[in-house]
């Protein structure tokens, strides 16, 4: 699987849009990005995941670029729930397994 | 609808103990299950996955094991703990059709002391 870059933290405004990135230079065609997020003692949750195109649902919006390299999660309107850390994934497929990093650590502040 | 138990939630064993981690799931069939470990500060490593009922895959070699007695019961279990054993036990869940979510349990906290 690709192995994936993201900076360790973020700080966001409270009602501003949270823009987190996530380098896969070494991406492969048939591999899908995969967005997790982390609340502290909690299981991750499942938050959007998309192959090529931009995807959007009711969490948040995924933005790929052209050449599959890079993507950026967008929180619209970070909330002071939205603190977490949000782990970026590279998988093929649906798949077995699924490799989590570090993560960035984003934090919210009034 | 589908849910994810976990237990204990918290547990303090001391070294050179067995331990034994109980994960089910309910509302679903044949499920993917996977283990997984987050020692402090760190991220989440993958332990075991299995497909089906006695179909276990490893992916770090270790002092740990895993089964899976029943479709939806996933066992963590170790004979003899070690201090670098100690972190925070998440069982998981995917279908086994074509989709692309894991559901994540609550989660144990284990302390080896």
């Amino acid at each position: 699987d690709a192995k994936t870059t993201q900076p360790p933290s973020m700080d966001c405004a409270e009602g501003r849009a949270a823009n987190l990135p996530c380098n896969h230079s070494t991406i492969s065609g048939n591999e899908y990005v995969y967005w997790y997020r982390q609340i502290h003692s909690q299981g991750p949750q499942y938050i959007i995941h998309g192959l090529k195109n931009n995807e959007t649902n009711e969490m948040a919006s995924l933005i790929i670029t052209e050449d599959r390299k890079s993507s950026t999660l967008i929180l619209p309107h970070a909330t002071l729930r939205d603190t977490a850390v949000y782990y970026c994934i590279v998988r093929v497929g649906a798949g077995n397994q699924f490799y989590f990093g570090t993560g960035t650590s984003l934090t919210v502040i009034p | 609808s589908q849910t994810i138990h976990q237990w204990p939630a918290t547990l303090v064993q001391p070294v050179g103990s067995p331990l034994s981690l109980e994960c089910t799931v309910e509302g679903t069939s044949n499920p993917n299950l996977y283990w997984y470990r987050q020692a402090a500060g760190r991220g989440l490593q993958l332990l075991f996955y299995s497909v089906g009922i006695g179909q276990i895959s490893s992916e770090v070699p270790q002092n740990l094991s895993a089964s899976r007695p029943q479709d939806r019961q996933f066992i963590l279990s170790s004979k003899k703990l070690l201090l670098s054993d100690s972190g925070f036990y998440l069982c998981a869940w995917r279908t086994s059709g074509n989709t692309y979510e894991q559901y994540f349990g609550p989660g144990t906290r284990l302390t080896v002391t």
